[in-house]
């Protein structure tokens, strides 16, 4: 199947600085990429849909001016968690949807990135 | 509103069958998928249902009724590695995907 890679996969930060997060499709080129946050215990949540070219389309609560997403290419999108809180720490994952005619909706998931917030 | 429901756990026996039934209503709907999460891990893709009916793919098999909005993963000759959470997701008519907070799957011996 498709490869996306996430990186870094572990990172940890000083309170106040910021974190970029890269999500790559290795092998195919990806339209649309999502942003997902993961708090212990508890489901995904989509933060943020990035379409190629285009401005991000965050979901409610979401602070696009901390959450900062750049999709500007077709394999690449990264995710930078501006000014950052220990309230932060969380697992990011991203995916990335393919492009071309049999879409299925499959997604493809990175390995994610775990981030902790000193 | 748009929502999932799933159990929040199951326990079944190592070399038995789990049916995890999931329950959906969305804005329109593109298809319904369902994906394995691990603890600490991401989720990997299971299936994906757009039309009624089951999907067979190995040990997993996947059912569809739009008309029920109702789903359910179907795990056979289970494993030890199969403990994790499985999670079932709607898309609806923009893509969205409606996330289900999972259902944590406890294989015994």
């Amino acid at each position: 199947g498709a490869v996306v890679s996430q990186h870094p996969s572990w990172v940890i930060c000083k309170s106040g600085t910021s974190v970029k997060i890269e999500c790559r499709s290795l092998d195919f080129q990806a339209t649309t990429m999502f942003w997902y946050r993961q708090f212990p215990k508890q489901s995904l949540m989509l933060m943020a849909t990035s379409n190629e070219g285009s401005k991000a389309t965050y979901e409610q609560g979401v602070e696009k001016d901390k959450f900062l997403i750049n999709h500007a290419s077709l394999t690449l999108s990264t995710l930078t968690v501006t000014s950052a809180h220990p309230e932060d720490s969380s697992f990011y994952i991203c995916s990335a949807r393919g492009v071309g005619g049999g879409d299925t909706g499959e997604l493809f998931f990175g390995e994610g990135s775990r981030l902790t917030v000193l | 509103g748009q929502n999932i429901d799933q159990p929040t756990e199951m326990t079944a026996t190592e070399g038995a069958i789990v049916q995890i039934n999931c329950t959906y209503q969305t804005s329109g709907f593109n298809g319904l998928f369902w994906y394995q999460q691990h603890a600490g891990e991401a989720p990997t893709f299971l299936s994906y249902n757009v039309l009624d009916g089951l999907e067979e793919k190995g040990r997993f098999s996947s059912f569809l009724s739009r008309s029920k909005g109702y789903s359910y993963l179907l795990l056979k000759e289970l494993q030890m590695k199969d403990s994790a959470s499985y999670l079932c997701v709607a898309a609806d008519s923009n893509y969205q995907l409606i996330w289900g907070a999972g259902t944590k799957l406890i294989i015994k011996p």
